[in-house]
């Protein structure tokens, strides 16, 4: 089974809209972490926000926050007013247990912002 | 230079050839990584190196050889590949090996 799920290969959306990049995981260990990383056409990873399973709030930073749902094991990322400058492929990864050097990655999701 | 740096950005190479990948981090991280991204896949881990001791091996073939001489400095030898090793080689470095992770810019190489 797939430990991490993007369904959303490619999204389009208005500039400053709101967009949500879904992500499930999958794992049976109580102890993990979800990343969201975004990746412009220039190839380098760029960490955006860290939400660890044991966090009682939804992490948030500028205009990004992750919509935790732990029971649905989701791991959304909303991005708040959308800017063109945002269009780039989106990752979700995971590090599963303690301690734990693995990231293992989702397959990604395109966005793309429209002016 | 400040963040994860790799060199070259960009590699051609025929499947004879030996070169090497080199990334160097300026943050004062103890552990450092190489990925490789191809085309449709996710990102695979391929090696994990943590305070200069190679920590993890994703079963990746001989042909890449890492070598990791200090904290701040990463290589990926390569020798002898196959057209099905073009890919995007990405280099990451974290302050210990469970912390959130920092990625270089990455080399894209093709081989003929």
């Amino acid at each position: 089974a797939q430990k991490i799920t993007q369904t959303q290969p490619g999204m389009f959306v208005q500039e400053k809209e709101a967009v949500t990049l879904d992500c499930t995981y999958d794992t049976s260990d109580p102890s993990y972490g979800l990343f969201w990383y975004k990746q412009p056409s220039s190839g380098e990873m760029i960490f955006l926000i860290y939400q660890g399973s044991y966090d009682q709030q939804n992490a948030t930073e500028g205009r990004y926050s992750l919509n935790f749902q732990k029971a649905r094991k989701s791991a959304n990322l909303v991005i708040s007013a959308s800017q063109l400058g945002d269009s780039a492929m989106y990752f979700c990864a995971m590090r599963e247990g303690e301690g734990a050097q693995k990231l293992v990655f989702g397959q990604g999701t395109r966005l793309t912002i429209n002016p | 230079e400040t963040g994860v740096t790799q060199t070259p950005r960009h590699l051609v190479m025929g499947m004879t050839n030996k070169k090497s990948l080199k990334c160097e981090q300026h943050l004062g991280h103890n552990a450092m990584y190489w990925y490789k991204q191809s085309a449709k896949k996710p990102l695979e881990l391929m090696f994990v190196y943590n305070f200069k001791e190679q920590t993890e091996n994703n079963s990746v073939p001989s042909r890449f050889s890492p070598e990791c001489p200090n904290s701040s400095h990463l290589f990926l030898h390569l020798h002898t590949l196959q057209p099905e090793d073009s890919a995007l080689y990405l280099c990451a470095s974290s302050l210990r090996v469970a912390d959130t992770q920092y990625f270089g810019p990455g080399t894209r190489l093709t081989v003929l």
